[in-house]
This record gives structure tokens, sequence and C-alpha cells, in this order.
């Protein structure tokens, strides 16, 4: 089975606090690809990180983080000292075979930051 | 810099009506995607192109048809529309490349069938 599973449907937290959004993937292929996008208020999606799965280092940019661990299948992204405009839906995603041309998203993880 | 235009941006239907949704791309993708959202769902893959001419099926393409007659554009169409399809629809488009690049999405149109 091909499957993105983000088991968060909300989460809310204080400005400041940290979170981790979980992403857990299924795909039988050794090559595959995971993405993170952001769909804010407004409703538009925001590409937010590309991995492929012979890459396994964290990656940092800025207040965001990223966890991909193969043994387990997942793909967290963590927001540090979260801000009220982290407030979103992040979607996670799967290109599950290199030679395929689907991208598959979970249900995504609504993240409310209050002030 | 247009990158994914969708058009029209808001539409309501009277059941059984038909309609067009148009997505235009100017970043000579090869790949586009046409997916639904709705609330609990995530998005969801209705149908795909993987180059002008071609269109395949995703997860949910019962009561949708698409067309691919020029590379930018990509046409979805609902030949007779029901309340189950109001949602809010995506296109994208990708270039596949050798590193699997990221998808770029349009704005989105709110469809609703009344």
């Amino acid at each position: 089975a091909q499957k993105v599973t983000q088991a968060q449907t909300e989460i809310s937290v204080v400005e400041k606090e940290d979170v981790t959004l979980d992403c857990v993937y299924e795909t039988r292929d050794t090559t595959y690809y995971l993405f993170w996008y952001k769909q804010p208020p407004s409703g538009e999606l925001v590409f937010l990180i590309r991995r492929n799965s012979f890459d396994e280092q964290n990656e940092i940019s800025g207040r965001y983080s990223w966890n991909f661990q193969k043994s387990t299948s997942s793909f967290n992204f963590t927001i540090t000292a979260s801000q009220v405009v982290d407030s979103a839906v992040y979607f996670c995603a799967l290109n599950p075979s290199y030679n395929t041309d689907k991208l598959i998203f979970g249900t995504g993880t609504r993240l409310q930051v209050f002030p | 810099n247009a990158g994914v235009t969708q058009t029209p941006k808001f539409r309501v239907l009277k059941t059984g009506q038909s309609m067009t949704l148009l997505c235009a791309q100017d970043m000579n993708h090869e790949y586009m995607y046409w997916y639904r959202q709705d609330p609990g769902m995530g998005l969801r893959l209705i149908h795909y192109s993987v180059g002008e001419g071609t269109t395949a099926k995703g997860e949910v393409p019962d009561g949708y048809n698409v067309s691919r007659l020029k590379n930018q554009n990509f046409l979805l169409g609902l030949e007779s529309a029901a309340p189950s399809q109001t949602s809010v629809y995506f296109c994208a488009s990708r270039d596949p490349g050798q590193m699997n690049t990221e998808a770029f999405f349009g704005q989105g149109t709110r469809l609703t069938v009344v």
C-alpha cells in the first residue's frame, strides 16, 4: 500500500511552545520522496521541504526542523518557539516510487497557535 | 510570474449542471494534477496528466473528466454536478526531472453544488 498517515487532526499550542507534527508513510519502493506543505488560512498551498529516501540527515531551516527516520517510516516536522503566523494546516506528502507520477497526501494537521 | 492559475475561483452550481474548471501553468511542467480537498480527507487525487494528450485516473475519478490538449492547460469537467462534488479543487503542476521536484499549486476553486 502507498499511504501517508497524519494521525494528529488538530493541535493547539500557546505561542513560544515547541510543537511536532507527525507523518508516517507506507511504500514498497526503496526510492521515494517526501514533502511537507503548509496551507495558511488564506488557502494556498506552500511548499516547505522535499526529502529523498537516500538522505536521512535531519534538516533545519530557521525555526523549522525535520526528522526523517526510515526505520520507523516517519518524517516528522518540528516548529520551535511557535508563532501565531504558524497557524495553518500542514500536509505531508509522498511520491512513493522513483517511476511513479503520483503525489499522495496525508489528511493534514491543523495547528493553532494562540497568543 | 503567474505560476499556476485556476479559473474560476468560486462557483455555485445547481444539481445536474455542467461546468469546466481551467488550470493554466506557465512553467512548462509536464505533470499536472487535479485534487479535491474536503474536511478531514486531506487532498485526494482526481485525475492527472504526464504530458500533452495524456490523462490518468487518480483515487476519486468518478463524476469527472479531464483533458490536456495543450501542455500548459489541464481542464477538469463535471458533466452532471452532484452535491457530493461540493469541495475545494486544486490544480498542481510539477516538473519531474531527476529529483522529483515539488508540485506548485493554484489558488483553488471553491465549488458549491446545491
